[in-house]
């Protein structure tokens, strides 16, 4: 089955600066990779996700690569601010099977 | 519309006892999972549901667990004999993930259910 790593677990940033979140996946047929923020004692909530047909998207200060033939993505964070301080999910999955593959998350920290 | 929604919120109980835990997903949507999270901890997948029937169970710990749905709508996620380390919060989500289609979608999750077991 599909195995998806996530690094680092812990990520400790200065506000304004960049946060990067790296995934690799394993299953080359994984299409769909969307990337969840889950605040403390609070659901988690997608935030982006990307498609295998295309290699980057971006929504204002977030966006998502993905290079495929690395079978590796990646979340970039910009102009890092004190409410983007949570824990952050990756997950790869494919058409045919609908349950996505979880990273363990990585805690980001904005420090004011 | 409404979205995701669980209950109860909080249970706690005895070691020994069963608990049933519950979610309404979004109207419409197909596919149902239930996760379990422990503290500072990912997202372990215990089941996903296909409108009523359960094509992945894979994920269920241990027989002292079963899930079940009817009407293609609310879940219950029961849990037997229930034991310490069963302590968690319990996560539902529900996405349009239809038969056929190309990719999955989005997963909306529910405000999860924190079980305690004494």
């Amino acid at each position: 089955g599909e195995n998806v790593e996530q690094h680092p677990s812990t990520l400790s940033v200065q506000e304004g600066d960049s946060a990067v979140i790296k995934c690799t996946y394993s299953d080359s047929a994984s299409n769909y990779f969307p990337w969840y923020k889950q605040e403390l004692g609070k659901r988690p909530q997608l935030i982006i996700d990307i498609r295998s047909n295309v290699g980057e998207k971006k929504d204002q200060r977030i966006a998502v690569t993905l290079n495929k033939t690395a079978k590796h993505f990646s979340l970039h964070i910009t102009e890092t601010q004190p409410e983007d301080s949570a824990v952050y999910f990756c997950a790869a999955s494919f058409g045919g099977s609908y349950i996505p593959t979880f990273g363990r998350g990585t805690s980001l920290i904005v420090h004011p | 519309g409404a979205g995701v929604s669980q209950s109860p919120s909080n249970k706690v109980t005895e070691k020994g006892k069963d608990v049933e835990l519950r979610c309404d997903p979004i109207s419409g949507h197909t596919a149902l999972y239930w996760y379990r999270q422990s503290l500072g901890q990912g997202l372990e997948f215990l089941i996903y549901f296909q409108g009523n029937s359960a094509p992945d169970k894979s994920g269920l710990p241990s027989d002292r667990f079963s899930a079940e749905r009817t009407g293609g709508s609310v879940s219950t996620l029961t849990i037997q004999r229930t034991q310490q380390e069963d302590s968690a919060v319990y996560l539902c989500a529900s996405s349009l993930a239809l038969q056929g289609h190309r990719y999955a979608g989005e997963q909306f999750f529910g405000p999860g259910t924190r079980l305690t077991v004494l």
